[in-house]
């Protein structure tokens, strides 16, 4: 089946440091969203971007969606320790709702 | 206004014993749907539902049945359970916009 592959799979970094990660596909996909997952909870929205080429922000985060519709990266910057969980990126084609997923990114900030 | 919930919040079955995770969302979206998430596997789609009496195929649909008689409810069905089904489970809803997730059941089969 079609795979989004994430980088990197952890990251273990400094308060205040700003924070990179990405996601790639080798297919094209018209909807890219960004969702974090806390202990225990479900994965939060953080971004949705609809556009190649499309940057978005939401407060200290930054997403942008590819320019080849197959990528998209999630910057974090002046990390903070509520910061710390699982970054998902998703994947549909237009007029489905049959999100992809990727594997995750597991962040983890040192105070 | 609840979101998406889901009952109940843990379950422990043994090896062939049956049960049923409800999931039941009060924004009257038109989709709903299951994943597990499995370490280092991120989230699989098992099925989903487009509205009321309609239900499809996800990624890794074997050893489960959903139904839709309602907008509101789309539970989650285990006839059999194994245990590579342990696993944590979420119910996530969307109309015309991203998904929304419950907070999970986690599930273990011994």
């Amino acid at each position: 089946g079609q795979q989004l592959n994430q980088s990197p799979q952890s990251m273990f970094i400094q308060e205040g440091e700003d924070v990179s990660m990405n996601c790639t596909s080798s297919s094209i996909f018209n909807t890219w969203l960004w969702y974090k997952q806390e202990p225990g909870e479900g994965p939060v929205l953080l971004i949705a971007l609809y556009k190649a080429g499309e940057l978005t922000s939401n407060g200290r985060l930054t997403a942008q969606f590819g320019i080849t519709r197959k990528d998209s990266f999630l910057n974090i910057s002046a990390s903070i320790p509520s910061d710390v969980g699982i970054y998902f990126c998703a994947v549909s084609t237009s007029g489905t709702y049959k999100y992809i997923f990727g594997t995750g990114t597991r962040l983890k900030v040192l105070a | 206004n609840a979101g998406v919930t889901q009952t109940p919040k843990f379950q422990v079955l043994k090896t062939g014993q049956s049960m049923t995770l409800q999931c039941a969302q009060d924004m009257n979206h038109e989709y709903m749907s299951w994943y597990r998430q499995d370490p280092g596997m991120g989230l699989r789609l098992i099925h989903y539902s487009v509205g009321a009496g309609i239900t499809d195929q996800g990624e890794v649909p074997n050893g489960y049945n959903v139904s839709r008689s309602t907008t509101e409810d789309f539970p989650l069905r285990l006839l059999s359970a194994a245990p590579s089904q342990t696993s944590v489970y979420f119910c996530a809803s969307g109309n015309n916009s991203p998904l929304h997730f419950g907070n999970g059941t986690r599930l273990t089969v011994t």
